[in-house]
């Protein structure tokens, strides 16, 4: 198993631009999840989803979007690029709902938005 | 709002010196999780406490959590340079069936 994949590993934007992260895993699970992490401020949720066509917002929504047409695959769009939005960003999984269950992370995505 | 807070930010420790990090939450938790990320890497899960006063043993890793259930502490015996990295603590949200509030995580430093 692969577990959870992210790409790509680094992405320089400028500002206004938009992208997609793509977060991809192979475990079946039904909970996905997407974190930004900033010095300091630990984890943030932004979006998540408990199955495929159903997903909500998290802590820090603005200026993201989402979809999961898959149980696979759950990525994070980028509307419009911000410098607030240099971050560095994990996608998570976990077999059942997110606040019982261990979280398996993906290994990041360092975006910097000049 | 609910607040998971984690104290200290960081700690210096030479090699073969004890670590605690501990972690406070504004209201009761059913239950806590701890990860650790190594620098560079991405959180990986350590452990996950559920009882009353439990406390659970990982070799030189101790984890406690609080007979009220609000807070918990991790424990490293002798640290070793493999144990550099930064431990978060994490706590189901009140507000969510399906969120975690996360502690803004100690960083482990090993002094030259």
């Amino acid at each position: 198993n692969a577990g959870v994949t992210q790409t790509p590993k680094f992405q320089v934007l400028k500002t206004g631009q938009s992208m997609t992260l793509q977060c991809a895993q192979d475990m079946n699970h039904e909970y996905m999840s997407w974190y930004r992490q900033d010095p300091g401020m630990g984890l943030r949720l932004i979006h998540y989803s408990v199955g495929a066509g159903i997903t909500d917002q998290g802590e820090v929504p603005n200026g993201y979007n989402v979809s999961r047409s898959t149980t696979e695959d759950f990525p994070l769009r980028l509307l419009s690029a911000a410098p607030s939005q240099t971050s560095v960003y994990f996608c998570a999984s976990s077999y059942g709902g997110g606040r019982e269950e261990t979280q398996y992370f993906g290994p990041g995505t360092r975006l910097l938005v000049l | 709002g609910q607040q998971v807070m984690q104290i200290p930010q960081y700690q210096h420790v030479q090699e073969g010196e004890d670590f605690t990090t501990y972690c406070n939450s504004s209201t009761t938790l059913s239950n806590i999780q701890w990860y650790k990320q190594r620098p560079g890497g991405h959180p990986v899960f350590l452990i996950q406490l559920v009882k009353s006063g439990e406390v659970k043993k990982q070799k030189r890793l101790t984890f406690q959590f609080g007979e009220a259930k609000k807070n918990s502490s991790l424990h490293i015996t002798a640290t070793q340079t493999t144990d550099v990295g930064t431990y978060f603590c994490a706590g189901p949200s009140a507000g969510s069936n399906y969120q975690l509030i996360w502690g803004a995580g100690t960083k482990l430093i090993i002094k030259p």
